[in-house]
């Protein structure tokens, strides 16, 4: 079965410290994309970055990294010195099988931030 | 990207009324998804809306209670119908692009009382 886990209910961090955002993922499909996604207070989900099965680099953007390894099936995100306005839900998303346009979502991850 | 436009931003409403919401996008897309967020849960897919065609609904979600119409390619609207307290949620609404990537509306906060 297709599922998305992302074991971290919420995380707690204080400004600057770095942080690291469990995604975890079963799937029988051997292409498939994955995804994380940022929801701020303010409700719209915000696209951070989409992974395929078969690029398992890992990607620097800025402050945020992610690691990608199919051998433990996970892909897990980082965010470096983190900063008050990272405060949100993060949501880790993987494609469902034989429809890459449908995502199954996590639970979320709810990181603070405090200054 | 795509700019995605959702109204209304938030509603309360009263028992066994209807609401609709739009979603409108800048560029034509072919795909267009409903999902419902309720409280401090995830997203749950609610239907796929085609353009031309009946919307496609996941399991647990009816046409009778959700709506949806789709009369071009930058247009959509889901109305929750005979609304209780239980559809108090977030309803979003996204589009989908090359490769799988989503990108979604601010989203309707809707209360149910």
């Amino acid at each position: 079965a297709q599922k998305v886990t992302q074991a971290q209910t919420e995380i707690s961090v204080v400004e600057k410290e770095d942080v690291t955002l469990d995604c975890v993922y079963e799937t029988r499909d051997t292409t498939y994309y994955l995804f994380w996604y940022k929801q701020p207070p303010s409700g719209e989900l915000v696209f951070l970055i989409r992974r395929n099965s078969f690029d398992e680099q890992n990607e620097i953007s800025g402050r945020y990294s992610w690691n990608f390894q199919k051998s433990t099936s996970s892909f897990n995100f980082t965010i470096t010195a983190s900063q008050v306005v990272d405060s949100a839900v993060y949501f880790c998303a993987l494609s469902e099988p034989y429809n890459t346009d449908k995502l199954i979502f996590g639970t979320g991850t709810r990181l603070q931030v405090f200054p | 990207s795509a700019v995605i436009s959702q109204k209304p931003s938030r509603d309360i409403c009263q028992r066994g009324t209807s609401l609709t919401i739009q979603c409108q996008v800048d560029s034509q897309v072919t795909m267009m998804f409903w999902y419902r967020q309720q409280p401090g849960q995830s997203l749950t897919l609610i239907a796929t809306a085609n353009q031309g065609s009946e919307a496609t609904y996941e399991s647990g979600f009816v046409i009778d209670k959700f709506p949806i119409s789709r009369p071009n390619l930058t247009f959509s609207t889901l109305t929750v119908s005979n609304m209780s307290p239980e559809d108090s949620s977030i309803y979003l609404c996204s589009v989908g692009t090359f490769g799988g990537i989503q990108y979604f509306g601010a989203g309707t906060r809707l209360s149910v009382l």
